[in-house]
C-alpha cells in the first residue's frame, strides 16, 4: 500500500517563509510531485523531484530524500495569493497518488 | 485540444439517478487520470487508463462506478444509483506514457451534486 502525510493546515505571514512537510511510504517509489490548489479550481503543477537534494524555482522550492521517504516545499517572501492548498503527491509506477493536502492561510 | 476538457462542469442530480461525466484529454496524451475530491479534502484516486486500457481500476470506489475509454481518447465516467456520499468533483488529468515532471495536466472538474 502506500501512505502520504502532510499537515492538514499552517498559517504564516505575508513575507515570512513557510516550510511544508510530507513524508511518504510506499513501494516503487519514483518521483514526488508538489502540487498548488486554489479553493474551487483544478491543481496546477509546481515542482517534481526524482533525485535527492534541493530544487529550487523562484519564490518556490522542493526537497527530497529518498531513503527518508521525506520531501517539503519551501515558499519564500509568502505573498496572499499564496493562500491555497498544496498537494504532495507520489509517483508510483504509473500511479499518482495524492496526499490530503496542507491548506495555507497568509496572514496580512 | 490546449488543454483538458471536463464536461459536465456542474451536474446536479437526484438520488438513485445515472450520472455520465466526460473527459476530453489532451491530444497525444495515452496516459489518464480520474479523481474524486469531496470538498475540503484531497484527492481520491480512482481509476488509471493507458491508452484505451485501465490497467488499475483500484481506487473504484463501488460496482457503481466504472470507467471506459475509447479511441486512445474520451472518456467517460459512469455513476450508477446516485448517492449523496458521490456529491465531489471529479478531476480528469492526462500525460504522456508516463506521467514524469512537468506533464501531468489537470482539467476544471466536474462538480456533482446529488440531492
Amino acid at each position: 500500500g502506500q501512505n502520504i502525510d502532510q499537515p492538514t493546515e499552517m498559517t504564516a505571514t505575508e513575507g515570512a517563509i513557510v516550510q511544508i512537510n510530507c513524508t511518504y511510504q510506499t513501494s516503487g517509489f519514483n518521483g514526488l510531485f508538489w502540487y498548488q490548489q486554489h479553493a474551487g479550481e483544478a491543481p496546477t503543477f509546481l515542482s517534481y523531484n526524482v533525485l535527492d537534494g534541493l530544487e529550487e524555482k523562484g519564490r518556490f522550492s522542493s526537497f527530497l530524500s529518498r531513503s527518508k521517504g521525506y520531501s517539503y516545499l519551501l515558499l519564500k517572501e509568502l505573498q496572499m495569493k499564496d493562500s491555497a492548498s498544496y498537494l504532495c503527491a507520489v509517483s508510483r509506477d504509473d500511479k499518482i497518488i495524492f496526499g490530503k493536502g496542507t491548506r495555507l492561510h497568509i496572514l496580512p | 485540444g490546449a488543454g483538458v476538457s471536463q464536461s459536465p462542469s456542474n451536474k446536479v442530480t437526484e438520488k438513485g439517478k445515472d450520472v455520465e461525466l466526460r473527459c476530453d484529454p489532451i491530444s497525444g496524451h495515452t496516459a489518464l487520470y480520474w479523481y474524486r475530491q469531496r470538498l475540503g479534502q484531497g484527492l481520491e484516486f480512482l481509476i488509471y487508463f493507458q491508452g484505451n486500457s485501465a490497467p488499475d481500476k483500484s481506487g473504484l470506489p463501488s460496482d457503481r462506478f466504472s470507467a471506459e475509454r475509447t479511441g486512445e481518447s474520451v472518456s467517460t465516467l459512469t455513476i450508477q444509483r446516485t448517492q449523496q456520499e458521490d456529491s465531489a468533483v471529479y478531476l480528469c488529468a492526462s500525460s504522456g506514457y508516463r506521467p514524469t515532471g512537468e506533464t501531468i495536466y489537470f482539467g476544471e472538474g466536474s462538480w456533482l451534486t446529488v440531492v
